[in-house]
């Protein structure tokens, strides 16, 4: 299957500050990338539907100017998470949408001092 | 998209089967069902894939009934790296809507020795 990989694996930022997030797909073109959040001990929550060339699609609730979403590339989706607050804490995961399946990244652990 | 409802929890001892049912009263006929596997700090992995009647892998057995409003997840002996959260997922696999996934609570799976 696809590999799909992110970078970085965990950052600590201090509160104001902006992160950016990349979601690669290594060895297949995406035009469709997915970005979820996950609080401990609860479950995937879609932030936002990255396509190629586009706008992304943000669902309900999420703040489009507080998480930039650029789709640049087929192989390449960043996430930037701009003045990041501590409730912002979170492990952010990607995933893209290829010929019918989806393959999860590995995951970036987000820490806002 | 088809809701879906698992057990929040279960228990289990290496080398016993495992079986998760998830219910999805309102799938929709188009709707595949998907089973993925996330350990913590992970992103989630693929397991299992059908639509209906059985299907098997080198990991695991999914059985959908013919009303297709409930499916289980089978996993012959577990060992303790099965530990991990279990999602059921119903969504068009053939990307009619853009392969979005929507992801429910999950079952916490905890194998014991």
């Amino acid at each position: 299957g696809a590999v799909v990989s992110q970078h970085p694996s965990r950052v600590i930022c201090k509160s104001g500050t902006s992160v950016k997030i990349e979601c690669r797909s290594l060895d297949f073109q995406a035009t469709t990338m997915f970005w979820y959040r996950q609080f401990p001990k609860q479950s995937l929550m879609l932030m936002a539907t990255s396509n190629e060339g586009s706008k992304a699609t943000y669902e309900q609730g999420v703040e489009k100017d507080k998480f930039l979403i650029n789709h640049a590339s087929l192989t390449l989706s960043t996430l930037t998470v701009t003045s990041a607050h501590p409730e912002d804490s979170s492990f952010y995961i990607c995933s893209a949408y290829i010929r019918g399946e989806q393959f999860f990244g590995p995951g970036t652990r987000l820490t806002v001092l | 998209l088809a809701k879906t409802t698992q057990p929040i929890s279960m228990d289990s001892y290496e080398g016993q089967e495992v079986n998760i049912t998830c219910s999805h009263n309102n799938i929709a006929t188009n709707d595949y069902i998907t089973w993925y596997q996330q350990f913590p700090s992970q992103g989630p992995r693929f397991i299992i894939q059908g639509y209906k009647t059985k299907v098997t892998n080198e990991v695991a057995s999914l059985f959908i009934p013919a009303d297709r409003k409930s499916s289980t997840l089978s996993l012959p002996r577990v060992s303790l790296s099965d530990t991990a959260v279990y999602y059921c997922l119903v969504g068009d696999r053939l990307g009619n809507q853009g392969g979005k996934l929507i992801f429910g609570q999950g079952t916490e799976l905890s194998v014991k020795p």
